[in-house]
C-alpha cells in the first residue's frame, strides 16, 4: 500500500481564495482524521470520520472550514474564504477498527498570504 | 478534554546514549500513541500502547493506564533519532497530542 497520500504537498495562496486539500486513505481503514499543525498550537484534531461519515467536527475552528468524504477512498477539506492565520500544515490520518495506530500523510502545507 | 503533558520538552544526547521520555495524562484512556517527526515533517506511528510494554529494536514503551501514564524508551540513540517525539491519547478515537520531546542527538 502506498500509505495515506495527500495532495498538494505545498500551497500557497492569496487571503480571500479558495482552498481544496485532499486526502486518500489506505485502503480497507475505516477512520480518517484530519489535524493542523502550528508552532503556537501544536497538532489539533478538526474532524474525523468513521465509514465515511463525519462523527466529531468540533475541533473545526470556524464556518469557513468544511470537510466532506464522498466515498471510503478519498476526503476534502475545504477553506473559504482563506485567511493568513490559516497557514499551518494540515494532515490526514487513517486507521481502522481493531488496529488503532494511526498512519498519516506527508502533510500539507498552506501558506496564506 | 483530556490533558496531555510530555517531559522533558527539550532533551540533548551524545550518540550512544540512552533516554526515557514521559507521557502524563489526565483521564482514563483507551488509546494512546507513541509518534516520531522527523526533521523533514513526517510523522510516523512507533507504538500503539494503551497498556502494557512494548519493544521494536532500540525504542520500547510501556503504558501504566491505573497511573495515567506511558515511557517511552530509547537506547544506544543514533543521530537518525532526532525529532520531536509526541504522545498522544484518546478515550474513544478524538485522539489529543502533546507538545512533544524535541530530541537530538549529536554524533
Amino acid at each position: 500500500d502506498a500509505g495515506v497520500i495527500q495532495s498538494p504537498r505545498h500551497e500557497v495562496t492569496e487571503m480571500g481564495q479558495e482552498v481544496t486539500l485532499r486526502c486518500k486513505p489506505i485502503s480497507g481503514h475505516d477512520y480518517l482524521f484530519w489535524y493542523r499543525q502550528t508552532m503556537m498550537r501544536g497538532l489539533e484534531l478538526l474532524i474525523y470520520f468513521n465509514n465515511n461519515v463525519p462523527i466529531d467536527d468540533s475541533g473545526m475552528p470556524e464556518d469557513r472550514f468544511s470537510a466532506k468524504m464522498p466515498n471510503a477512498s478519498f476526503s476534502t477539506l475545504k477553506i473559504q474564504p482563506s485567511e493568513p492565520r490559516d497557514s499551518a500544515v494540515y494532515f490526514c490520518a487513517s486507521s481502522s477498527t481493531g488496529n488503532y495506530g494511526y498512519t498519516f500523510g506527508s502533510g500539507t502545507r498552506l501558506t496564506v498570504v | 478534554g483530556i490533558q496531555v503533558e510530555q517531559s522533558p520538552p527539550d532533551l540533548i544526547l551524545q550518540e550512544g546514549a540512552n533516554s526515557t521520555l514521559r507521557c502524563n495524562f489526565s483521564d482514563s484512556v483507551n488509546n494512546l500513541q507513541w509518534f516520531h517527526q522527523n526533521p523533514w515533517g513526517q510523522l510516523i506511528n512507533l507504538f500503539y500502547i494503551p497498556s502494557g510494554t512494548k519493544q521494536n529494536g532500540r525504542l520500547s514503551a510501556t503504558t501504566v493506564a491505573t497511573e495515567r501514564y506511558s515511557l517511552l524508551y530509547i537506547s544506544s540513540s543514533q543521530t537518525t533519532d532526532s525529532g520531536v517525539y509526541f504522545c498522544a491519547v484518546a478515550y474513544n478515537n478524538d485522539m489529543r497530542f502533546g507538545a512533544g520531546t524535541r530530541l537530538t542527538v549529536k554524533p
